[in-house]
């Protein structure tokens, strides 16, 4: 099964952009790439997802290498709120095996 | 108001005991999945399901089982619990195959002892 790499942790500045990287060299052509986060106590929230293409949504963006074996999500100006633990996830087209890479733990400083 | 609503929310058992958690989601989507997740591990996938008796092993299937008898239903049956299951659980619920955004529980905080 594929499997993302994520660093452990990043810090950013309250109302800067932030860029979390995620490398997946072993996706396959079906495989979607999500990103999801997590707040202390409560369950994952779906951030963005994407095949090929780079894709905006009112919360973020995902920028998609060309080759597909990595990816960035980029939150144009983090707050407080943004402070979680972020996701990145392949899920294949068939058979739906969701693989969790370990998350980054984002801090964001005031 | 969309939801996928699990329970309980919390359960202390001792080993062996049967458990059932429930999963019930009304927005009549064909994906649910179980995740458990622990300290420095992430989430895992323990079973899935594209629709109703439909259901596959997810990565740490062992001790556990499912069924999807009603669409919006997905109950996680724990038939012998051990420690080693003691562990926050989510269910989550998607339309389609998977693909697109899945909704998560609030979770389920379970200890065995």
């Amino acid at each position: 099964d594929a499997k993302t790499t994520q660093p452990n942790s990043m810090e950013s500045n309250e109302e800067e952009p932030v860029h979390l990287p995620c490398n997946h060299s072993t996706i396959s052509g079906t495989d979607y790439i999500h990103w999801y986060r997590q707040l202390p106590s409560q369950g994952p929230e779906y951030v963005i997802h994407g095949l090929t293409s780079n894709v905006n949504n009112r919360m973020a963006s995902l920028a998609i290498a060309e080759d597909r074996k990595s990816s960035t999500l980029i939150l144009h100006r983090a707050t407080l709120r943004d402070a979680a633990v972020y996701y990145c996830i392949l899920s294949s087209g068939y058979g739906n095996k969701l693989v969790f890479g370990a998350g980054t733990i984002l801090r964001v400083k005031s | 108001e969309a939801q996928v609503t699990q329970n309980p929310r919390y359960l202390i058992t001792v080993t062996g005991k049967k458990l059932t958690v429930t999963c019930s989601q009304n927005m009549n989507h064909e994906y649910m999945s179980w995740y458990r997740q622990d300290p420095g591990l992430g989430l895992r996938q323990i079973y899935y399901s594209m629709n109703v008796e439909v259901t596959d092993k997810g990565d740490v299937p062992e001790g556990y089982k499912v069924s999807r008898k009603e669409k919006r239903n997905f109950p996680l049956i724990l038939e012998s619990p051990s420690p080693n299951q003691t562990s926050l659980y989510f269910c989550a619920s998607s339309w389609g195959r998977g693909t697109g955004e899945l909704f998560f529980g609030e979770g389920s905080r379970l200890t065995v002892l």
